[in-house]
């Protein structure tokens, strides 16, 4: 299983754009990069998920570089409604084991 | 559309007490089903995860135990809870479209269950 490692915590402020990079040097071939958000006493959330390049959606960009052993998690203009948990994980198939690290806490201040 | 309930919501149960904990995935068929259990300020840890009714697989092993007596039925269980077993519990499904070689494993989480263990 490919393992994740990514900072502890960051800080912000609101209106700024936060990037948070993931390691992942054994990444498989088929392997998949998700990310998922985890407020407090909830479950995470789906971000976004990409394989290589970039993806975007209404929420964020995942960007890849070519050789897909790290990937950026890029959250524009946060607000104080982004401070949460943030996971990174590597996995493809239906009971992958998907692992869960410690993820990052971000914090947004006004 | 789909959406997967938990409860209870919380439960504090006494060392020594059996536990059992429900998910339901309502909009699906045939989910693939999982097990997590998060420590305060931790990460997720995996307990157990199901791709079909009766097919159970443990990541860790433990006092726990789980079952999927229904297709879109997960139960967590215990028959004698410690004190390690505190933590906030997570049901999550997900869904493999049979025949798809290349595609990923998103998953969808419940709302969670906190068990504390006096």
């Amino acid at each position: 299983l490919a393992k994740t490692t990514q900072p502890i915590s960051m800080d912000s402020y609101e209106g700024q754009e936060v990037n948070i990079t993931c390691s992942h040097n054994n990444i498989a071939t088929n392997d998949y990069i998700t990310w998922y958000q985890q407020f407090p006493s909830q479950g995470p959330r789906f971000i976004i998920q990409g394989y290589k390049t970039k993806v975007t959606n209404e929420v964020a960009s995942l960007f890849i570089p070519a050789d897909r052993k790290s990937s950026t998690l890029s959250l524009p203009r946060v607000s104080l409604s982004d401070t949460a948990v943030y996971y990174c994980l590597v996995g493809k198939a239906a009971g992958n084991k998907l692992t869960f690290g410690g993820g990052t806490r971000v914090l947004v201040k006004p | 559309s789909q959406t997967i309930h938990q409860w209870p919501a919380t439960l504090v149960q006494p060392v020594g007490s059996p536990l059992s904990l429900e998910c339901t995935v309502e909009g699906t068929s045939n989910p693939n089903l999982y097990w997590y259990r998060q420590a305060a300020g931790r990460g997720l840890q995996l307990l157990f995860y199901s791709v079909g009714i009766g097919q159970i697989s443990s990541e860790v092993p433990q006092n726990l135990s789980a079952s999927r007596p229904q297709d879109r039925q997960f139960i967590l269980s215990s028959k004698k809870l410690l004190l390690s077993d505190s933590g906030f519990y997570l049901c999550a499904w997900s869904y493999w479209p049979p025949g798809l070689a290349d595609s990923t494993d998103t998953q969808y989480f419940g709302p969670g269950t906190r068990l504390t263990v006096l």
